[in-house]
Formats: structure tokens, C-alpha cells, sequence
């Protein structure tokens, strides 16, 4: 089955320490993107990578980091950095000609 | 930029009575739109979207929008709702330009279903 993963599903972290959130897609899309939904305020976008080794700033990268090493995996690490992680974190990804988006399960993390 | 607003964060129907959500967006050129659902502690789904042509578009689970140019609007209907229905409902644009790929999503609307 094509699809995106996401893991865990369920994150818990004490403050001041990073994590990384796992992301992988098998349906050979070139663009990949990580969005934090908060409730009441929609996805907003974190970063985007549209090819290998490149990925650009969304609308809330602060504390916030990526890498695009491999077509299929996009992982996000939320730094100490980031003020208040406590969110559910959704992966996306895309071909580059329609942009329709298919979403993975998400992943929630809570800093205690 | 290109924003999204969805003017109802909660709407609560009968189970077999009408639905429409709206939605209203800010954009420069021809938009390329999108309607996802998401249901409690999951993944969004995408019910349907609009590129050009027909301005009346099909989706799936019985869901259909009309693009208005002239009022800027995508609004989801639907004619007769289910109790499954129930969930959190998201318009989105794509940007153009520099920001190329990018979706710009609304605020999102809650469904409740009565039965």
C-alpha cells in the first residue's frame, strides 16, 4: 500500500530536549512538507522541501529544523529552541504538478 | 499573499438535512482550491479540489463545491448529511510564484451532526 507514515503516534519529551519526528513516503513524491496544527488555528506550515538535499522556511520554521537526505524521508527535529512544542504534527507530501497533498497520520507530542 | 478564511468555526446539523461550509479566499491569480476533512486525532483526507473548468466540482463521500470567482468563494455542500460526516473541515489555495507548492489553509470548521 502507498502512503506516508509517521511515528510514533504519540510523543512525550521533557522541556529543553530536542526530538525528532520521523516522516517517510512511499508514493515517490518529490515534494514533502511538515505543518503544526493547534486547535482553532488551521495547519500551519513549518518547512517544505521540494528535492533531495533542499528545503525552504514555512510560515513558523523557528526552532524548527529538517534534512532531505533520501526522496522518501523528511524528518523534523523540534529543538529546545522552539517556546511551546506541545502540538499534533502532521506530514504531507506531493508531486510537483498538482500540489494535492496527501497527509499522514500525524504525531502528538507533548513537552512535559 | 494568498489567505483562506472560513467565517464558521462550528456548525451543527440534522442528521439528513443540507449542508453547506463556507469559505472565502485571497488570491491574486487563478486559484487552485482544495476541501479536506479531518476527523478527531487523524490525518486530513482530501474530498476535492478545483483547478479550472467546470466550477461545479465532485468530490468524494457525496460532497461537491462551486467556485465564484466574482465572490472569491469555494463553498462545500452537501445535500443530505450523515452522522459519519461529523468531523473538522479545511479549504486551502495554493500559492503561485516563489512560494510555488505552498497551501495556505483556513482556520477550519467543526461539524457536529445531531442524529
Amino acid at each position: 500500500d502507498g502512503g506516508i507514515t509517521q511515528s510514533p503516534k504519540y510523543l512525550f519529551r521533557k522541556e529543553g530536549q530536542n526530538v525528532t519526528l520521523s516522516c517517510e513516503q512511499n508514493l515517490n513524491h518529490d515534494a514533502m512538507y511538515w505543518y503544526r496544527q493547534d486547535p482553532g488555528q488551521g495547519l500551519r506550515l513549518i518547512y517544505y522541501s521540494q528535492i533531495v538535499n533542499d528545503f525552504q522556511k514555512g510560515d513558523i520554521a523557528e526552532g524548527y529544523s529538517v534534512s532531505r537526505e533520501k526522496k522518501e524521508s523528511f524528518p523534523l527535529t523540534v529543538t529546545s529552541a522552539q517556546k511551546n512544542p506541545t502540538a499534533f504534527y502532521l506530514c504531507a507530501s506531493s508531486t510537483l504538478v498538482d500540489n494535492e497533498q496527501f497527509f499522514g497520520p500525524g504525531t502528538r507530542l507533548t513537552v512535559l | 499573499a494568498q489567505s483562506v478564511t472560513q467565517p464558521d468555526i462550528h456548525i451543527t446539523v440534522s442528521e439528513g438535512a443540507s449542508l453547506e461550509l463556507r469559505c472565502n479566499y485571497s488570491y491574486g491569480a487563478t486559484p487552485y482550491l482544495f476541501w479536506y476533512v479531518q476527523s478527531p486525532g487523524q490525518g486530513l483526507q482530501l474530498l476535492l479540489k478545483y483547478f479550472s473548468g467546470d466550477t461545479l466540482v465532485q468530490g468524494i463521500k457525496g460532497f461537491e463545491a462551486e467556485f465564484k470567482r466574482s465572490q472569491s468563494s469555494f463553498n462545500l455542500r452537501k445535500p443530505s448529511v450523515h452522522w459519519s460526516d461529523a468531523a473538522e473541515y479545511f479549504c486551502a489555495v495554493r500559492a503561485g510564484g516563489t512560494s510555488y507548492g505552498k497551501l495556505t489553509f483556513g482556520q477550519g470548521t467543526i461539524l457536529t451532526v445531531h442524529p
